[in-house]
């Protein structure tokens, strides 16, 4: 059982570029969500799913986009790459509310 | 707005016991989860509380008052191990298992 599976786990990308980043889960959970950590800062919600074609905006989804086609797969597409999205991306599933979120290993994404 | 609190960093000694605190605004949040970071790694779920009291779990346990908007998480017999990052979490009440972060509390467990 793999849990929450983040690809890639290191990522350097050049001002304006593109990329997306992978979130894959096998646990059928239909919430979803990711997360970016920065130095001094809590963890920050980004964009969440509550089930296969339904996102909606965390608190800082400026420079984001997310899209939920399968149960399984969230991906996160950085569109225009900017120096402040440097920072870990965590990618988590849960159940169900209240309950535990089970986190992927993180995308350590640098932006020069 | 939504706000978390906990102190930055802490230090104790192998074996023995310690309490780190959290406070938050009383609205706007469902439930309190703590979650422990070691560096360089994901966060994993420790203990989640909803109403008022105390929850054990072996070595750790998690208060919560919520009239007081103030929680704890006590690990007792630390062990070197436990240096980590502790980090309190306010579950946000959109339904969705949204999960509102302090800043953390590194512990620092020495011999």
């Amino acid at each position: 059982n793999a849990g929450v599976t983040q690809t890639p786990k290191f990522q350097v990308l050049k001002t304006g570029q593109s990329m997306t980043l992978q979130c894959a889960q096998d646990m059928n959970h239909e919430y979803m969500s990711w997360y970016r950590q920065d130095p001094g800062m809590g963890l920050r919600l980004i964009h969440y799913s509550v089930g296969a074609g339904i996102t909606d905006q965390g608190e800082v989804p400026n420079g984001y986009n997310v899209s939920r086609s399968t149960t399984e797969d969230f991906p996160l597409r950085l569109l225009s790459a900017a120096p402040s999205q440097t920072s870990v991306y965590f990618c988590a599933s849960s159940y169900t509310g209240n309950t535990e979120a089970f986190f992927g290993q993180g995308t350590r994404l640098t932006v020069v | 707005g939504q706000n978390i609190d906990q102190p930055t960093e802490m230090t104790a000694t192998e074996g023995a016991i310690v309490q780190i605190n959290c406070t938050y605004q009383t609205s706007g949040f469902n439930g309190l989860f703590w979650y422990q970071q070691h560096a360089g790694e994901a966060p994993t779920f420790l203990s989640y509380n909803v109403l008022d009291g105390l929850e054990e779990k072996g070595r750790f346990s998690s208060f919560l008052s919520r009239s007081k908007g103030y929680s704890y998480l006590l690990l007792k017999e630390l062990q070197m191990k436990d240096s980590a990052s502790y980090l309190c979490a306010g579950e946000t009440e959109t339904g969705a298992n949204n999960l509102f972060f302090g800043t953390g509390t590194r512990l620092t467990v020495i011999p």
